[in-house]
């Protein structure tokens, strides 16, 4: 089946900055990759999704990009505010049947510092 | 516009005891729904998905079962809860017929089984 890998587990970056969160996968059948932010207490919330026949998607601060010769997809958040401090899950799928069977990341726990 | 219902919040049970855990969706018609598990530092699991009625899909083998009695009513159960079934249920729902529609989630219930 699908894996989905995470890096980094946890990041701090200064309000302002940057911040990028990298994720691979193994299976080249798959087409989906949303991102999800949780809050503390709370479910997972889309933030951005791109499929497999787009290479970059932009949203506002947030951009995802996919790599799928590499198998790769990366979020990228920029000019960080505190409330962008959270959990963020990528995710896969290889979109076969008719329900979203998504493999999930293990998670990076963003901190944007004052 | 959609809303996802998971209850209760948090639940403290002993070994032994039986599990009841209900999500609804309003505002929808036909959705999938789905249990996910997340262990604490980890990503989320899919325990089980429902493309209609009665149709219950299991992903992994475990002392959990589900029933969707409703179109938008799904149950997470167990007869006999383990230490090792602790941990936080997350509901979603995704577009009815969709294989890659993104996943909405509830807020999740906290099960500690003591």
């Amino acid at each position: 089946g699908e894996n989905v890998e995470q890096h980094p587990s946890t990041l701090s970056v200064q309000e302002g900055d940057s911040a990028v969160i990298k994720c691979t996968y193994s299976d080249s059948a798959s087409n989906y990759f949303p991102w999800y932010k949780q809050e503390l207490g709370k479910g997972p919330q889309l933030i951005i999704d791109i499929r497999s026949n787009v290479g970059e998607k932009k949203d506002q601060r947030i951009a995802v990009t996919l790599n799928k010769t590499a198998k790769h997809f990366s979020l990228h958040i920029t000019e960080t505010q505190p409330e962008d401090s959270a959990d963020y899950f990528c995710a896969a799928s290889m979109g076969t049947g008719t329900a979203s069977k998504l493999t999930f990341g293990t998670g990076t726990r963003l901190q944007v510092t004052l | 516009s959609q809303t996802i219902h998971q209850w209760p919040a948090t639940l403290v049970q002993p070994v032994g005891s039986p599990l009841s855990l209900e999500c609804t969706v309003e505002g929808t018609s036909n959705p999938n729904l789905y249990w996910y598990r997340q262990a604490a530092g980890r990503g989320l699991q899919l325990l089980f998905y429902s493309i209609g009625i009665d149709q219950i899909s299991s992903e992994v083998p475990q002392n959990l079962s589900a029933s969707r009695p409703q179109d938008r009513q799904f149950i997470l159960s167990s007869k006999k809860l383990l230490l090792s079934d602790s941990g936080f249920y997350l509901c979603a729902w995704s577009g009815g017929g969709s294989y890659n529609s993104p996943l909405h989630f509830g807020n999740g219930t906290r099960l500690t089984v003591t």
